[in-house]
């Protein structure tokens, strides 16, 4: 069985720094693992994904994530946040053997101060 | 082009109403999907068509009855709603034939049911 867990319910920074938004994973198999965006009111947009090729994955809007199998985790990262990055973002995982059936983590709200 | 939309943007109805969802994709794909999602929380699967057949239903109760009339379209068909089927409902897409599936989602329905 598969599982995600997003370490923070709530993050804010301000505008111009880094953000860190932390997943943990836990999968029998060599998961394919994801992060999504989801602006209020609106569907979710893939950032990334990894899949079992270099374990740094660079995404849109210079988001990136490096997938780390000994800390089976899958921390999502920008240099320097923007007012526009505010939203909920979500990671998720899926086996090989059940691509169907994602397993979405609880979510982490992005809060960006001026 | 990696494009799901969705129809209508947003859907008022009364418990006694019957209306439908629309959701079209023109990417190929062979697996196309339902979920919901309600405020605050990641979307739960609700079903799942591979090559326009359904292969998984997530006991979705009867009154959602979903169709997959071709490749490219899905619908939900809604019947005798209750108020706590108020939510974001949302379809998504994928490529068949590979284990490292990405599922891509439209901006989704906003349903109220009163």
């Amino acid at each position: 069985a598969q599982s995600v867990t997003q370490l923070d319910s709530h993050v804010s920074v301000s505008e111009g720094t880094p953000v860190l938004l932390r997943c943990n994973y836990s999968s029998s198999y060599s998961p394919s693992l994801f992060w999504y965006v989801q602006h209020p009111n609106k569907g979710l947009q893939l950032l990334l994904k990894y899949t079992s090729a270099a374990t740094l994955v660079k995404g849109i809007n210079g988001f990136e994530a490096e997938f780390k199998k000994s800390e089976t985790s899958f921390h999502l990262t920008k240099p320097s946040a923007h007012m526009s990055d505010a939203a909920e973002y979500f990671c998720v995982v899926s086996d090989p053997g059940s691509a169907r059936q994602l397993t979405f983590g609880s979510g982490t709200q992005l809060t960006v101060l001026p | 082009d990696t494009e799901v939309t969705q129809t209508p943007k947003h859907l008022v109805m009364g418990m006694t109403n019957k209306k439908s969802l629309k959701c079209e994709q023109h990417m190929g794909h062979r697996a196309m999907y339902w979920y919901k999602q309600k405020a605050k929380k990641p979307p739960e699967l609700m079903f799942v068509y591979s090559y326009e057949k359904l292969s998984i239903n997530e006991s979705v109760p009867s009154r959602f009855s979903p169709e997959c009339p071709n490749s490219s379209l899905l619908n939900l068909h809604l019947h005798a709603l209750q108020p706590e089927d108020s939510a974001l409902y949302l379809c998504a897409s994928s490529q068949l034939g590979t284990s490292q599936e990405t599922q891509y989602f439209g901006p989704g329905t906003r349903l109220l049911v009163l």
